[in-house]
């Protein structure tokens, strides 16, 4: 069962635009939810998160909003760059379990 | 100066065979991880160890063997090979009360023939 799902594979957006890359999740038992940015060739990397008991983090240009009672998690981009192109991963984290469940990734292209 | 580093990048093999995948990390973080990136790209936590300790184990077939000399290095090793052992392998490492940010090396494709 596919417990996080990011059911957009692309997005293509103008640079300058809002990126607005969207994660659903099936259970409530996790404590963080995560977006990573992955190049090709390359591991993920951490962009930010937001714990469980908010429902808003900004951090420069990205922003993470979470609605629990939708069991939905979105990430903004503003304004897009061209190196913002990359796949993007939501994750989750259940801190009693001690793991992180991955999405399966959004492919972001910023168009000059 | 690579924060999670391993080796090697690409590996070719066929079935049957032993590898070694090695990890190391200079963060001096607690945990550490094995992912596998599948063909439908979905990253799948295999184990992760707390200061050399086995922490996860996710249901993965015992040829797969992790193994943590101290807590700077995971290694993973596999026995006879097969064909469906072939993906992308992620080390990653994250720390102590903050195990929710993890820190990913490079990757290493495997692929088996």
């Amino acid at each position: 069962d596919q417990q996080v799902k990011q059911n957009s594979p692309s997005l293509s957006v103008q640079e300058g635009r809002i990126s607005i890359l969207n994660c659903d999740y099936t259970n409530s038992m996790f404590d963080y939810f995560l977006w990573y940015k992955k190049y090709p060739a390359e591991g993920p990397t951490f962009l930010i998160s937001i714990s469980s008991i908010k429902d808003k983090n900004e951090d420069g240009r990205f922003t993470v909003f979470l609605n629990k009672s939708a069991k939905h998690l979105s990430l903004h981009i503003v304004p897009s760059q061209p190196g913002d192109s990359a796949v993007y991963f939501c994750a989750v984290y259940n801190t009693n379990a001690g793991k992180s469940t991955f999405g399966d990734g959004t492919t972001l292209t910023v168009k000059p | 100066d690579t924060a999670v580093s391993q080796t090697p990048k690409y590996l070719v093999t066929q079935m049957g065979n032993d590898k070694s995948i090695k990890c190391e990390q200079n963060l001096g973080h607690d945990t550490m991880y094995w992912y596998k990136q599948d063909s439908k790209k979905f990253l799948k936590i295999m184990f992760s160890y707390n200061n050399k300790e086995l922490i996860i184990n996710e249901t993965v077939p015992n040829r797969f063997s992790p193994k943590s000399p101290d807590k700077a290095h995971l290694n993973l090793h596999i026995n006879s090979l097969e064909l469906g052992d072939s993906a992308v392998y992620f080390c990653a490492s994250s720390l102590r009360d903050r195990d929710h940010e993890q820190y990913f090396g490079p990757g290493t494709r495997l692929t088996v023939t």
